[in-house]
C-alpha cells in the first residue's frame, strides 16, 4: 500500500467554525508533513512530524494546530480561520525526514 | 539566500515535440533534488530523485539530469497525457536542520 489518504476532500467553513483535516498512511513512514498550496503556486511547508514529534513549524499562525496521535495518523485542527486561508491542504509522508515524500490528494478548504 | 527557480513558467508543445524544463538552485549542503508531477486539484506525484552532479534517471518519456547548479527534465516525444505541472524540490541542510524548498513549477501543455 503506497497511498496517503486525506479526508475530507472538500471543506467549507465559516470564520468562527472549528474543523479538522485528517491524513493517514500505512507505509510505515516515520515522517509526516502538512503543506498549504494556493492556486498556481508551489506547496508551502507548514509542519513536519518526525517519529510522532513536531520537528518543524514554519511560523504558522496558531489558528492551525497539528496533531500526530500515532505514526499512521496526522491531523490539522482549524479554528477561527480567515478567508485568505482558503487553499488546497496537502499531507505527505516519507520513510524518514527528508526522504522521498508521497502526497495525498489534498483537502480543498474554503473559508467564508 | 536559498532559492529554487523553475523555467519556463509555462510551456506549450505539439505532440511529439521534445523539450526540456529547467530547475536552478542556490543552496548550500544539497541533500537531494526531487521532481514531481502535479495534475490540477491533486497532490504531487513523485517522479525522480537525484543526489549528485552527473546523475541521470529515466522513466518512459522523461529523463532527469543534475549538475552542481541546476537540473533538467527532458521530455522526449511527449503525448497529451504528459500535460501537467512539473515541480522540482530541493532538500538541503540549513543550520543543521533539513529543509526542503519547492520551485514554482512549469505548467506543461501538450497539444494533440
Amino acid at each position: 500500500d503506497t497511498e496517503v489518504t486525506q479526508t475530507p476532500k472538500h471543506l467549507v467553513m465559516g470564520m468562527t467554525n472549528k474543523k479538522s483535516l485528517k491524513c493517514e498512511q500505512h507505509m510505515g513512514h516515520r515522517a509526516m508533513y502538512w503543506y498549504k498550496q494556493k492556486a498556481k503556486k508551489p506547496p508551502e511547508l507548514m509542519f513536519v512530524y518526525s517519529y510522532e514529534k513536531l520537528s518543524i513549524n514554519e511560523s504558522v499562525p496558531s489558528r492551525f494546530s497539528p496533531e500526530c496521535p500515532n505514526s499512521s495518523l496526522l491531523n490539522l485542527h482549524l479554528h477561527a480561520l480567515q478567508p485568505e486561508d482558503s487553499a488546497l491542504y496537502l499531507c505527505a509522508s516519507s520513510q524518514d525526514n527528508g526522504d522521498i515524500q508521497y502526497f495525498g490528494p489534498g483537502t480543498r478548504l474554503t473559508v467564508l | 539566500e536559498d532559492q529554487v527557480t523553475q523555467s519556463p513558467e509555462a510551456l506549450r508543445l505539439q505532440e511529439g515535440e521534445s523539450s526540456s524544463l529547467n530547475c536552478s538552485y542556490t543552496v548550500s549542503g544539497l541533500r537531494g533534488l526531487f521532481w514531481y508531477r502535479q495534475d490540477p486539484g491533486k497532490g504531487p506525484e513523485f517522479l525522480f530523485t537525484l543526489y549528485s552532479a552527473g546523475e541521470e534517471k529515466e522513466k518512459e518519456r522523461l529523463k532527469a539530469t543534475l549538475t552542481k547548479k541546476e537540473s533538467f527534465l527532458h521530455i522526449t516525444a511527449p503525448k497529451p497525457e504528459d500535460s501537467a505541472t512539473y515541480l522540482c524540490a530541493v532538500r538541503f541542510l540549513n543550520s543543521s536542520a533539513s529543509k526542503i524548498i519547492f520551485g514554482s513549477g512549469t505548467r506543461l501543455s501538450i497539444r494533440p
